[in-house]
């Protein structure tokens, strides 16, 4: 199947810094990407979905000045969490699909972020 | 609302057991339901899929078949391996959407 990586896979950063999360599809042209995020024992929750060259669209409640999305190419995606607090530490998981309708999400492996 | 519900763990087996996981859904109208498999340190990776009632989606002897009179897809397989250990998430998509609802998965842990 084809291959999504996240960059990093762990950051441990400061409160009141800012972090980037990378998402590539390594060898397909993902048209649509998303990001989730997972809580400890719970499942995985949809933040936003960004098609390439167009504005994220945002879930009821995650906040668009918090979660800055990027979907600058065919095959990145970032997210950057901005002004990161302890209560943002989570695990970040990114997925991507080629074309419309039901075509396959890959996800990437994730990325640990913690907040100190 | 769409929601996925599916059996805490996490669950315990010993090699060539059988194996059920169940899942029950809410959703309005038809979605299609998904298998996810993530096994240590790897993405999520799809397991199997069904798109309509009574669908049964397969793969490496999973099965799990879309029963809209009980809003159910249970996983089953017959004999587990070690191999098979991994987390578990149950997912649907709305007809028509892009996005996915997730379970909170079920972490397998088959002992030799």
């Amino acid at each position: 199947g084809a291959v999504v990586s996240q960059h990093p896979s762990r950051v441990i950063c400061k409160s009141g810094t800012s972090v980037k999360i990378e998402c590539r599809s390594l060898d397909f042209q993902a048209t649509t990407m998303f990001w989730y995020r997972q809580f400890p024992k719970q499942s995985l929750m949809l933040m936003a979905t960004s098609n390439e060259g167009s504005k994220a669209t945002y879930e009821q409640g995650v906040e668009k000045d918090k979660f800055l999305i990027n979907h600058a190419s065919l095959t990145l995606s970032t997210l950057t969490v901005t002004s990161a607090h302890p209560e943002d530490s989570s695990f970040y998981i990114c997925s991507a699909k080629a074309g419309v309708g039901l075509n396959e999400q890959f996800f990437g492996p994730g990325t640990r972020l913690t907040v100190l | 609302g769409n929601s996925v519900t599916q059996m805490e763990g996490p669950v315990t087996l010993s090699e060539e057991a059988f194996l059920t996981i169940n899942c029950t859904y809410t959703a309005t109208g038809y979605p299609s339901l998904f298998w996810y498999v993530q096994y240590p340190g790897e993405g999520l990776q799809l397991l199997l899929k069904a798109t309509k009632a009574d669908d049964k989606g397969s793969n490496k002897g999973f099965e799990a078949t879309y029963r809209k009179e009980t809003t159910s897809f249970h996983l089953e397989k017959g004999s587990v391996q070690v191999s098979d250990s991994a987390v578990y998430f149950c997912a649907l998509v709305k007809t028509g959407a892009n996005n996915l609802f997730f379970g909170t998965g079920t972490r397998l842990t088959v002992i030799p």
